[in-house]
């Protein structure tokens, strides 16, 4: 079956500090998608990243880098010099065909950045 | 552009109650999703449609629960009797797409209702 682990509930750190969320998934199939979304305190869900299972490029966006390994089945994501306003819940989330269309959310991981 | 718009993004109300909550998807979307959120269960789909034809209602917890796309650009859930453990924040997101061209299964959500029944 699906499954996706954030395996780290809470994390906290000092501004200006560098942080990787870790997310590992199971899945069966070939092809999946794989994506991580921002929930701010304020409660809505952002969508940040959407990686297919053919593409193990990693990816670097400001401040925010990605890497996707197959091999361990990880697709992390990495916060360099963070800053208050990263504080939230991310969630890492994935899609594969025995999912249909449902998004297969990991438990989230909460980061809390202080000043 | 405008994003999904969810009405009202607060609801309390009392055990029993009929309670409605309201989706706009992003316009050209055709695919809308229903998901909720528990601290017990985290985030999980209650049902998605494609061009307004609900496809998989299979997350939909109990009859009480029901959700109806009557155009494009609008969808409810309802809950008929509400309880206290529907207690939960419902979010609505939509996709251009299942798979298809980069991005178009990418799922865009929301603000949310936080429901609390008492």
């Amino acid at each position: 079956a699906q499954k996706v682990t954030q395996a780290q509930t809470e994390i906290s750190v000092v501004e200006k500090e560098d942080v990787t969320l870790d997310c590992v998934y199971e899945t069966r199939d070939t092809t999946y998608y794989l994506f991580w979304y921002k929930q701010p305190p304020s409660g809505e869900l952002v969508f940040l990243i959407r990686r297919n299972s053919f593409d193990e490029q990693n990816e670097i966006s400001g401040r925010y880098s990605w890497n996707f390994q197959k091999s361990t089945s990880s697709f992390n994501f990495t916060i360099t010099a963070s800053q208050v306003v990263d504080s939230a819940v991310y969630f890492c989330a994935l899609s594969d065909d025995q999912a249909g269309t449902a998004l297969i959310f990991g438990k989230g991981t909460t980061l809390s950045v202080s000043s | 552009d405008a994003g999904v718009i969810q009405s009202p993004r607060h609801e309390v109300t009392e055990m029993g109650q009929e309670v409605t909550l309201r989706c706009k998807p992003i316009s050209g979307h055709d695919y809308l999703f229903w998901y909720r959120q528990t601290m017990m269960r985290g985030l999980e789909l209650l049902i998605y449609f494609n061009n307004n034809v609900p496809i998989d209602d299979s997350g939909m917890p109990e009859d009480r629960f029901s959700a109806k796309m009557p155009n494009a650009s609008f969808s409810t859930l309802k809950i008929q009797p509400s309880e206290p453990r529907d207690s939960a924040v419902y979010f609505c997101a939509s996709s251009l797409a299942l798979r298809g061209r980069v991005g178009e299964e990418t799922q865009y959500f929301g603000p949310g209702t936080r429901l609390l029944v008492l």
